[in-house]
This record gives C-alpha cells, sequence and structure tokens, in this order.
C-alpha cells in the first residue's frame, strides 16, 4: 500500500513567520493532493488541495506546491497567526482512499 | 446542500461489550463512505470504506466490522470491544468521482 511520511512532526513558529510542512509518498498512481487541518477536539477540514498536472496553487496566505517526479507536496502557511495553531495531515489518494500521514503538529506563539 | 452525522457524539462502554455507530449523508446520491479511527494524537487510520450499497472493503484487520445498509448509511459495529478500540472514530464522505472526503463531526468511544 501507499507508505506516506510528514515532516515535521512538530512544529513551533513565532507569529508572523512562515511555517512549511513537507509529505513524501510511494505511490506514483497518486493524482490528487490534499492537506486537511485539525483543531483540537474538530473533525478534519480541508483547507486546500492540488491535482498532479499543476505544480503549485495557492489561497491567500497557504499554497501547495507538488514535485510529482520526486513524489513530495509541500504546504506553506505565510504571516502565521495564532489561529494557524492546529494539527496539519496531508492524504494523497490510492484508489477510492486517501492515505493520511501521521500528521504536524502547529504551534504559533504570539 | 450536504451534511454529515454521526452519533453518538460521545461513548463510553465496558469491555467486551457491543458497539454501533452511525453515520448518515444527506444531499448527495451514492457517495463513497469511510470510517476512520484516530488514537489519542494519532493519525488517522482507514479501516473500512464502501463506494456502493452491501460493498465494504477491509483495510486492517481488527474486531470491528462495517455495513452499509442503504445508500447514505454506513454503520460501524463490534460485538465484543477491547481496550484498544477507544478513540475518535470519524466517518467522510465522497462523491463518487470526486476525491475530496469530508468528515462528520465524529465519535469519541472510551471502553474502561
Amino acid at each position: 500500500g501507499e507508505n506516506v511520511e510528514q515532516h515535521p512532526s512538530t512544529l513551533s513558529v513565532q507569529e508572523g513567520d512562515s511555517a512549511v510542512i513537507k509529505c513524501t509518498y510511494s505511490d506514483s498512481a497518486s493524482n490528487y493532493f490534499p492537506w486537511y487541518k485539525q483543531e483540537l477536539g474538530k473533525r478534519p477540514q480541508l483547507i486546500i488541495d492540488i491535482r498532479s498536472n499543476v505544480g503549485e496553487k495557492k489561497d491567500q496566505r497557504i499554497a501547495v506546491t507538488l514535485n510529482k517526479t520526486a513524489k513530495h507536496f509541500s504546504l506553506h502557511i505565510t504571516e502565521t497567526q495564532p489561529e494557524d495553531s492546529a494539527v496539519y495531515f496531508c492524504g494523497p489518494n490510492s484508489g477510492y482512499a486517501l492515505n493520511f500521514g501521521k500528521g504536524t503538529s502547529l504551534l504559533v506563539t504570539p | 446542500s450536504q451534511t454529515i452525522h454521526q452519533w453518538p457524539a460521545t461513548l463510553v462502554q465496558p469491555v467486551g461489550s457491543p458497539l454501533s455507530l452511525e453515520c448518515t449523508v444527506e444531499g448527495t446520491s451514492n457517495p463513497n463512505l469511510y470510517w476512520y479511527r484516530q488514537a489519542a494524537g494519532r493519525g488517522l487510520q482507514l479501516l473500512f470504506y464502501s463506494v456502493g450499497i452491501g460493498q465494504i472493503s477491509s483495510e486492517v484487520p481488527q474486531n470491528l466490522s462495517a455495513s452499509r445498509p442503504q445508500d447514505r448509511q454506513f454503520i460501524l459495529s463490534s460485538k465484543k470491544l477491547l481496550l484498544s478500540d477507544s478513540g475518535f472514530y470519524l466517518c467522510a464522505w465522497s462523491g463518487a468521482l470526486q476525491n475530496e472526503q469530508f468528515f462528520g463531526p465524529g465519535t469519541r468511544l472510551t471502553v474502561l
């Protein structure tokens, strides 16, 4: 099955700094690459996704970049705010399923 | 618009007791349905998914089972709960031709 790894597992930044989380995957057939945000005690929610025919996608302060040759994609958050503190999951698809990484806990300190 | 419901929201059960968690989706037809478990501070583990009524695919061996008696209903069951079954159970749906998954509010299960 798909092997998905996220790095780092924890990340602490100061408010206003940028944060980058990387996801590597093994299934060369994956063609959908989402990032989910999960706040404490809440359900995961999609924040941005990208398909394999696009190299980069941006939505205000967040962006996702994809390197399909190297099989990794990254989440970029600029001008971080305390409300960005959460656990972030990548979940490249494999058939009908999404294979989620173990998550990255992001802490943004004021 | 589409909505997804899960109940109960929280559940405390003794070891060895049965389990039934229900998930229903409104506002769409023929969705793909998924059950995930999230242990405390851990990632999302896919347990089962279904692409149609009566069609269940299991991702990991365990003492849990899933059923899809109706198009928009997905049930997670166990005959005898183990301590290790404690966790946050999330149901999700996606469109039949889409990848994006939408999660329900979850059920927090504690097995004592």
